[in-house]
């Protein structure tokens, strides 16, 4: 089955330094990916989306994020996290075909201390 | 713009008590979706709706039903209310499967 991993549950940094999240999917055919931001209290938020061409896509709030086919990777990455940051970040991916449920992994919580 | 609209947003419910969630959406999507959340354990798909009067089952369907009467709304609802339920619950629509979803603000339900 179609599987969603982010390995850091918790990650804690301070204001200005740099940001990479992992995010790993099981599927080997053509994905769909999106992270999603949920500030505390809010309801989730895209940040970013991959269909196809450039595999560097860049988001809102100065978020990147790569996708390494060959690794089944997209990480999240961001040059200097700020305090306005803190938030839990979730990776997504649906297959590219048919209608296929969007899997999500089991989120990373991100607090950035000023 | 209101976008994706849930009510309630918090709700306490005893076991064994029914409620149904509520929730809107104004930007003509085809898709809207049931999703609870939990620690720990990310987002996970209930029902969902390809279409008015149509629904299906997600990744866990127990002890939920939906229905999809109208295009703009897309309601759940708790037959028999378990303490397993307690969950913060979204709501989300999307054009087409491949776009991005759109969340409402979520419901608080707590069962006692």
């Amino acid at each position: 089955a179609q599987s969603v991993s982010q390995h850091n549950h918790h990650v804690i940094l301070s204001e200005a330094a740099s940001l990479e999240l992992g995010c790993n999917y099981s599927y080997g055919g053509t994905v769909n990916l999106f992270w999603y931001v949920q500030y505390p209290g809010q309801h989730l938020q895209l940040l970013l989306k991959y269909f196809s061409g450039d595999p560097l896509v860049k988001g809102i709030k100065g978020f990147e994020a790569e996708f390494i086919k060959s690794k089944f990777s997209f990480n999240l990455r961001k040059p200097s996290v700020q305090w306005s940051d803190t938030a839990e970040y979730f990776c997504a991916v649906n297959l590219n075909t048919g209608f296929q449920k969007l899997v999500f992994g089991t989120g990373t919580r991100l607090l950035v201390s000023p | 713009n209101a976008g994706v609209t849930q009510t309630p947003k918090f709700r306490v419910l005893k076991t064994g008590q029914s409620m149904t969630l509520l929730c809107a959406q104004d930007m003509n999507h085809e898709y809207m979706y049931w999703y609870r959340q939990d620690p720990g354990m990310g987002l996970r798909l209930i029902h969902y709706s390809v279409g008015e009067g149509t629904t299906a089952k997600g990744e866990v369907p127990d002890g939920y039903n939906v229905s999809r009467l109208k295009k703009q709304n897309f309601l759940l609802g708790l037959e028999s209310a378990a303490p397993s339920q307690t969950s913060v619950y979204f709501c989300a629509s999307s054009h087409r499967v491949e776009q991005p979803q759109h969340f409402g603000d979520g419901t608080r339900l707590s069962i006692l």
